[in-house]
């Protein structure tokens, strides 16, 4: 039968204008966390990651803030093309569990021209 | 080009009739691992391995066997598939477990009849 589950939050954004994905962590002892990109029927793809000990990084397009005292965490995308219209997951580790991965379910990023 | 080859793309198969889905890294990674992606449910470890002859329990290991003879091949065995297997698998590799970034493979979508 079909499975049930949650359905993936969506981001609808006009081509060049600026992308905010959101992400809330759950453990505060965390102190690495990390952006991937899946589009479809691909595998997932490293944007950027950061390490508790900073609160923002810039890549190429791309800005990550960390804000630890509310345990969220975000992803910018600056002038969004077509390109970047893919699922983007959050992850987070820490010591404390083994530096296993803890993955969000997702955002839907659609940019429309 | 550093990559994880996955194969095969796409398998239907039976119930009961095992398979294996191998997955290679060219990086030298010691840390590999699979996931399952289903719709809803985000990806989900079912294996991983920290070096050769290290193999450990992810999430979701029930039905799978995983084997780490060499440092870059890690498949992955359904000894008796079932339909609730039906599902996209991923491999990544990384040379540290949690601290450094996941590289993927394209996936193996899986069908189960």
């Amino acid at each position: 039968g079909e499975s049930v589950g949650l359905h993936l939050p969506t981001l609808s954004v006009q081509e060049g204008d600026n992308s905010i994905i959101n992400c809330a962590y759950s453990n505060s002892a965390s102190d690495y966390f990390i952006w991937y990109k899946q589009e479809s029927g691909k595998g997932p793809q490293f944007i950027i990651d950061i390490r508790s000990n900073m609160d923002k990084r810039q890549g190429q397009r791309v800005t990550v803030l960390l804000n630890k005292t509310v345990k969220h965490l975000s992803l910018q995308i600056a002038a969004t093309q077509p390109g970047d219209s893919a699922v983007y997951f959050c992850a987070e580790n820490n010591a404390g569990n083994n530096r296993k991965l803890i993955w969000g379910l997702g955002t839907s990023l659609a940019v429309n021209p | 080009e550093a990559q994880v080859t996955q194969n095969p793309r796409y398998l239907i198969t039976v119930t009961g009739k095992k398979l294996t889905v191998t997955c290679s890294q060219n990086m030298n990674h010691e840390y590999m691992s699979w996931y399952r992606q289903d719709p809803g449910l985000g990806l989900r470890q079912i294996y991983y391995s920290m070096n050769v002859e290290v193999t450990d329990k992810g999430d979701v290991p029930e039905g799978y066997k995983v084997s780490r003879k060499e440092k870059r091949n890690f498949p992955l065995i359904l000894e008796s598939p079932s339909p609730n297997q039906t599902s996209l698998y991923f491999c990544a590799s990384s040379r540290d477990r949690g601290k450094e970034k996941l590289f993927f493979g394209s996936g193996t979508q899986l069908s189960v009849l």
